[in-house]
């Protein structure tokens, strides 16, 4: 079947504008996941989400990140302000249950590459 | 700080010979740890996971080692094929779900 989806793969942005990120899990997983990866480093955590709700939000750098998933399928990474800093690979992932029992597996996106210029 | 470290950011092997990729981590409460693989453009894949309560969990040519005492964990590869080239992350879960990455290695494996 379809796995993670996300759109668009690359984005340039001028600093200072707003940017939406959009995640389309695989069909059936409860629970999503956002992540931030920068150059030379692992994938950082974000937001992850169960169901429609926001379980845990605690990776978001500040105020300025901010997710939705208002039909617990499709999620979408709303960056506003932009700054250089931004510039990353935001990875999205899913997993069928959450962390409820056993490990739960995330499967990742391709990602999408953020540029702010 | 850095909870999961992977100190090695590349390694080369010859093809068929075994690969061995470490992680170390500080943090006594993650409840299971996994390995994925990334090539280029690509979003990260999920290779082979074990849970703390284990020591050893193993996948045709993938075998993961997890040392609680010494909070190190491993994963061999053998034989190693070209095709395993590409960048290895290491990976705990908390418990809640998010996972903590190391900073991942690139495999390069040699015909």
């Amino acid at each position: 079947g379809a796995g993670v989806s996300q759109t668009p793969s690359n984005k340039v942005t001028e600093k200072g504008k707003y940017v939406e990120l959009r995640c389309d899990p695989i069909s059936g997983h409860t629970a999503l996941y956002w992540y931030r990866q920068s150059l030379g480093q692992g994938p950082e955590f974000l937001i992850y989400f169960q169901g429609t709700g926001a379980a845990d939000d605690s990776g978001l750098p500040n105020d300025r990140f901010f997710a939705v998933r208002p039909e617990g399928s499709v999620s979408t990474l709303k960056i506003q302000r932009t700054e250089r800093g931004d510039s990353a690979v935001y990875l999205c992932a899913s997993s069928l249950t959450g962390p409820t029992s056993g490990v739960d597996t995330q499967y990742f996106g391709p990602g999408t590459r953020l540029t702010v210029l | 700080d850095q909870q999961v470290k992977q100190n090695s950011p590349s390694l080369s092997v010859q093809e068929g010979r075994i690969s061995i990729l470490n992680c170390d981590y500080t943090n006594s409460m993650f409840d299971y740890f996994l390995w994925y693989k990334k090539y280029p453009a690509e979003g990260p894949t999920f290779l082979i996971s074990i849970s703390s309560i284990k020591d050893k969990n193993e996948d045709g040519r993938f075998t993961v080692f997890l040392n609680k005492s010494a909070k190190h964990l491993s994963l061999h590869i053998v034989p190693s094929q070209p095709g395993d080239s590409a960048v290895y992350f290491c990976a705990a879960r908390k418990r809640g779900g998010k996972l903590i990455f190391g900073q991942g290695t690139e495999l390069s494996v040699k015909p």
